[in-house]
């Protein structure tokens, strides 16, 4: 079964605002990853934020992990219109050699 | 660095034929691989999990008769579709993970661009 469950499942704006994406889990996890789909493409990893740490920045991207509630966000700032595409989140239950169960993702459409 | 490759970007084969998808680790040696499955605006699912040199690890409800995986050397693995039928038809993502005592490593998979296959 899933692991994560992002939310919004689409999500639409304007140049310029920011975007924030949740993930929600339900079992323990070792770290908790995002990646980027553009349409028809593989994926990209974009950042990994441990168990142990609450909140990750990598340029415009600001990660945050609450492992009490089992959730995740990804908050894109300054958002542009490159920035359009899924993002899933994927978790890892044992760091090391597991499986990534990804979510379902969310589709982000960033207008000029 | 880092890069996976997937051959070919899309195929378009008839009902009953077999259809071969490479995967290769251009620049790391890959001791595993995974091959996911995505059908349109959905979730990447698990397919099998390839570990160089051994045979692989099938998910739940995939046929390892129908999909054979081949990981036959660190850089390079093989997914068929045997005698393959529209519903089939579907996007194949490989990923690869390099070695764990890699400084840094946490389970991060490099994906391929992915495969596109249409089954007629």
């Amino acid at each position: 079964s899933q692991q994560g469950e992002e939310d919004p499942q689409a999500l639409s704006i304007q140049e310029g605002e920011n975007a924030t994406m949740n993930c929600s889990y339900k079992t323990s996890i070792n770290n908790l990853q995002w990646y980027r789909q553009n349409s028809g493409r593989g994926l990209v990893h974009l950042i990994l934020i441990r168990s142990n740490e609450r909140e990750k920045h990598s340029g415009r991207l600001r990660v945050t992990l609450d492992t009490s509630k089992k959730s995740s966000s990804l908050l894109i700032t300054a958002s542009r219109a490159a920035d359009t595409a899924s993002y899933f989140c994927a978790t890892d239950p044992n760091s090391g050699y597991s499986t990534l169960t990804f979510g379902k993702g969310t589709m982000l459409l960033v207008s000029p | 660095g880092a890069v996976v490759s997937q051959h070919p970007s899309w195929v378009i084969c008839k009902s009953g034929t077999s259809v071969k998808i490479e995967c290769r680790s251009l620049d790391f040696q890959a001791t595993t691989m995974f091959w996911y499955r995505q059908f349109p605006k959905q979730s990447l699912m698990l397919m099998a999990t390839s570990n160089e040199g051994s045979k692989a690890t099938y998910e739940q409800g995939v046929e390892k008769d129908k999909f054979l995986i081949n990981h036959a050397s660190l850089t390079l693995s093989t997914l068929t579709v045997t005698s393959a039928h529209p519903e089939d038809s579907s996007f194949y993502i490989c990923s690869a993970r390099p070695p764990f005592l890699r400084e840094g490593s946490y389970n991060e998979q490099f994906f391929g661009p992915g495969t596109r296959l249409t089954v007629l």
